[in-house]
């Protein structure tokens, strides 16, 4: 069984600080991929940033980087400068032959 | 460049109906997943279709049914619905199967509500 745990429910940070996301996850799989998608009210899942498992190399886009630990099956998001506009629920995703979602955290960007 | 179409956008079914959603998938894109999200959690894996066949299949009863066509497009059929079924529902389209490694494109899903 492939599961994804995010065990922050919900965080809230200041306009331009930085806030980390926690995500753990467990696969059987050898060959595997990661996501962070988000999700704001609009309800339309957006893509954040992906990492293929094979890579040592953290992957950043922008202002979003991750912090892959493949030993300790850990995949946290780390949001710099964070914006208004981040404001939104975030899912960390497993994805190998079937992909798995995490139970969501709420990140909540204060003015 | 189209992403992914979902009609209707909201739907409102009485117990022991029956309902069909359905997807259009992004330009390019030959795979159909569909979740269902319901209210507060992260969606949850129902299928997968590729060339016309399932190929993936979640947890979920054979109330639970889905088609592809050739065009890539799918249909998600929940028959006797039941109030549990009340959920957001999403589909997303990625290029390729079995792997779900090149990302996913999703649309913004069809918010169910059974009375």
């Amino acid at each position: 069984a492939q599961t994804v745990t995010q065990s922050q429910p919900e965080m809230s940070v200041q306009e331009a600080e930085t806030v980390t996301l926690s995500c753990t996850y467990d696969t059987s799989e050898n060959n595997y991929y990661l996501f962070w998608y988000k999700q704001p009210p609009s309800r339309q899942m957006i893509l954040v940033i992906r990492q293929e498992a094979y890579k040592q190399q953290n992957a950043t886009e922008n202002r979003f980087s991750v912090n892959f630990q493949k030993a300790a099956k850990s995949f946290s998001l780390k949001i710099s400068d964070s914006q208004l506009g981040d404001t939104a629920m975030y899912f960390c995703l497993a994805a190998g032959n079937k992909l798995t979602f995490g139970g969501g955290t709420r990140v909540l960007v204060k003015p | 460049d189209a992403g992914v179409t979902q009609s209707p956008t909201h739907l409102i079914k009485t117990r022991g109906q029956q309902v069909t959603l359905r997807c259009s998938p992004k330009s390019g894109h030959d795979t159909v997943s569909w979740y269902q999200q319901a209210l507060g959690q992260g969606p949850q894996f129902i299928f997968q279709y590729y060339e016309e066949e399932e190929r993936q299949r979640g947890n979920f009863p054979d109330r639970f049914s889905g088609h592809q066509f050739p065009n890539y497009s799918s249909e998600l059929n929940v028959n006797a619905l039941l109030l549990g079924d009340s959920a957001l529902y999403l589909c997303a389209s990625s290029l390729g199967q079995p792997k779900f490694n090149y990302g996913y494109t999703f649309g913004s899903g069809t918010r169910l509500t059974v009375v």
